[in-house]
């Protein structure tokens, strides 16, 4: 079956823009988190979604930094004021509600460049 | 809060040398996971563990979870360049997230 998309792919911005990446999980799967990973990096937490539960925003690292998931499915994270340190991939992921606990699948990731 | 922790950061071995990665949680752990991202790719599960002591293979690849459940071992025999990237393994946390450890990058010399 598909696996998570994620677009674009690649955006390039100039800093002070406003940036949205979106991300489409694996069908019913009900949990959606987002990552940060700056080149040759690990992966930084951002904001987790689990079904009709208020998201853990916890690892999100600023106010410029939001993110919605509508109908329990697509999520957009939006960047505002793009900064050059926000440059990264940033990556998605979806896990299922059952089977392998938490096991998360990742979306290709969107690699974001900050002029 | 948990911790997972990687050792080592970097790995540069010759092709055909072993390569093992070292996984400790300041936790006790329900399971443990490993992921391979490749360079230029997304992370990709491979396996889980879940009982205390647990071995798993895939080939060339051995899996170990300790006894106490707080750390665990992948461990790569007879190394090929197919094997470069980053594993990084992984446990749930209270908030029913993972907790990635920051990976080991494995460099392969042909």
């Amino acid at each position: 079956g598909a696996g998570v998309s994620q677009s674009p792919s690649n955006k390039v911005t100039e800093k002070g823009k406003d940036v949205e990446l979106r991300c489409d999980p694996i069908s019913g799967h009900t949990a959606l988190y987002w990552y940060r990973q700056s080149l040759g990096q690990g992966l930084e937490f951002l904001i987790y979604f689990q079904g009709n539960s208020a998201p853990d925003k916890s690892g999100l690292p600023s106010d410029r930094f939001s993110a919605e998931r509508t109908g329990g499915s697509v999520s957009t994270l939006t960047i505002q004021r793009t900064q050059q340190e926000d440059s990264a991939v940033y990556l998605c992921a979806s896990s299922p509600n059952s089977g392998l606990a938490y096991t998360q699948y990742f979306g290709p990731g969107t690699r974001l460049t900050v002029l | 809060g948990q911790q997972v922790m990687q050792i080592p950061q970097y790995q540069h071995v010759q092709e055909g040398e072993d390569f093992t990665t070292y996984c400790n949680s300041s936790t006790t752990l329900s399971n443990i996971q490993w992921y391979k991202q490749r360079p230029g790719g997304h992370p990709v599960f491979l396996i889980q563990l879940v009982k205390s002591g647990e071995v798993k293979k895939q080939k060339r690849l051995t899996f170990q979870f300790g006894e106490a459940k707080k750390n665990s071992s992948l461990h790569i025999t007879a190394t090929q360049t197919t094997d470069v990237g980053t594993y990084f393994c992984a446990g749930p946390n209270a908030g029913n997230m993972l907790t990635f450890g920051g990976g080991t990058r494995l460099m392969v010399k042909p």
